[in-house]
């Protein structure tokens, strides 16, 4: 079956920019989480969704990241007037349920030049 | 907060037995995952413990043991296609969502 899908794959954009990261999870599972990994280090909790509604956003990092699942399935990251410093791979995983094992797509690696 | 902590590196030769260990400090832990990473992939799981005790799924075997903050990950009868990032995940349950990562461990196997 179909895991989880991240789009684009790797994204270059100018300081100063807005970009748009795309997370399509596995059919059925409720929940939704971002993450951001940087090298050498493990995956750094952003957002999680159960549902429509942000359960936990406590890890955005400042008012420049959003992130919306307006129908419950499909997320978008949003990222306004990006810094160097928010290059990283953004890494989107789904899971059944809250507490449920994460099931991790490839992830969208984010460059700022 | 949090804080895990693992190796950073560890070689071992194909064929071999290797311990990965993680020790972590928290309040409120309510599980502990460990997630396998080959490089330029996404994290997969590998396994879950929330009881004291050893986990056994055939080759991998994980232990915990939650008044010490401590958990291993074991690796048996290591093949080349094990090299990768081994990354060990606290929960707790002040946020049922949110798991704290620790910073991995890089396993190298050599022939």
């Amino acid at each position: 079956g179909a895991g989880v899908s991240q789009t684009p794959s790797n994204k270059v954009t100018e300081k100063g920019k807005y970009v748009e990261l795309r997370c399509d999870p596995i059919s059925g599972h409720t929940a939704l989480y971002w993450y951001r990994q940087s090298l050498g280090q493990g995956p750094e909790f952003l957002i999680y969704f159960q549902g429509t509604g942000a359960a936990d956003d406590s890890g955005l990092p400042n008012d420049r990241f959003f992130a919306v699942r307006p129908e419950g399935s499909v997320s978008t990251l949003k990222i306004q007037r990006t810094e160097r410093g928010d290059s990283a791979v953004y890494l989107c995983a789904s899971s059944y349920e809250h507490g449920s094992p994460l099931h991790f797509g490839n992830g969208t690696r984010l460059t700022v030049t | 907060g949090q804080n895990i902590d693992q190796p950073t590196e560890m070689t071992a030769t194909e064929g071999a037995i290797v311990q990965i260990n993680c020790t972590y400090q928290t309040s409120g832990f309510n599980g502990l995952f460990w997630y396998q990473q080959h490089a330029g992939e996404a994290p997969t799981f590998l396994s879950y413990n929330v009881l004291d005790g050893l986990e056994e799924k055939g080759r991998f075997s994980s232990f915990l043991s939650r008044s010490k903050g401590y958990s291993y990950l074991l690796l048996k009868e290591l093949q080349m296609k094990d090299s990768a990032s081994y990354l060990c995940a606290v929960k707790t349950t002040d946020s049922w969502g949110k798991l704290q990562f620790g910073a991995g461990t890089q396993v190298v196997v050599t022939p």
